[in-house]
């Protein structure tokens, strides 16, 4: 298995456009994170998704912040509009659920710049 | 919110040297998971202690865990400079959604 893939690796983008960060959790999880890093936060989880659908979402730092899992092996994490504050590595991760004992698997993550 | 914070947040040994890094955590949990960060690379995942369990070996880490105290450490032995890193404590709270929390960190610098 290629593991947890994401894309872009990296995003450089303007304040004012919306990026969307693209995640393929491991075939046969059903369960996937989105998390953000920065220096100053840390390893923030904005959004977690149980067989696809949303169970937490509390960590999503606002409205312009949305996530998608429209199938098991695809999820989307788009932000409109970007700004400079977004600037980040965003980590998509994915495990098996149901099993609370596995460990997470994370991608490469994306790191976002915003100018 | 993180639910675990961890210290030291820096540490700085030598070769050969044995690093403890601590995590502390706020709310009941499943199990408590360590992973380690290489710079600019995703979390990879170590070992895990389940809340009834009190130690655990593999290889050379050694992990403890203190639910009465809701405290966990992580021992290196005869750390190696391949281990310069991040180490992440990370806890599967005690509620029906198993979301995994990640602490602040502590970055290791193995000096050969």
């Amino acid at each position: 298995d290629a593991g947890v893939i994401q894309s872009p690796r990296h995003e450089v983008t303007e304040m004012g456009q919306e990026v969307t960060l693209r995640c393929k959790p491991i075939s046969g999880h059903n369960s996937l994170f989105w998390y953000r890093q920065t220096m100053m936060r840390g390893l923030e989880l904005l959004i977690y998704f149980n067989n696809n659908v949303p169970i937490d979402d509390s960590g999503m730092p606002e409205d312009r912040f949305s996530a998608k899992m429209p199938n098991a092996s695809f999820s989307t994490l788009k932000i409109q509009p970007s700004e400079p504050r977004d600037s980040a590595v965003y980590f998509c991760a994915s495990r098996r659920v149901g099993d609370r004992g596995t460990e997470a698997f994370f991608g490469q993550g994306t790191r976002l710049t915003v100018v | 919110s993180q639910q675990g914070e961890e210290d030291p947040q820096a540490l700085s040994i030598q070769e050969g040297e044995n690093a403890t890094m601590n995590c502390s955590y706020k709310t009941s949990i499943n199990n408590l998971q360590w992973y380690r960060q290489n710079s600019g690379r995703g979390l990879v995942h170590l070992i895990l202690i389940r809340s009834n369990e009190r130690e655990k070996h593999s290889g050379r880490l050694r992990v403890t865990l203190d639910t009465s105290k809701k405290s966990s450490s992580l021992l290196i032995t005869a750390s190696r400079a391949a281990d310069t890193a991040s180490y992440f404590c990370a806890t599967v709270v005690m509620d029906s959604s198993y979301k995994l929390i990640f602490g602040s960190g502590t970055r290791l610098l193995v000096r050969p």
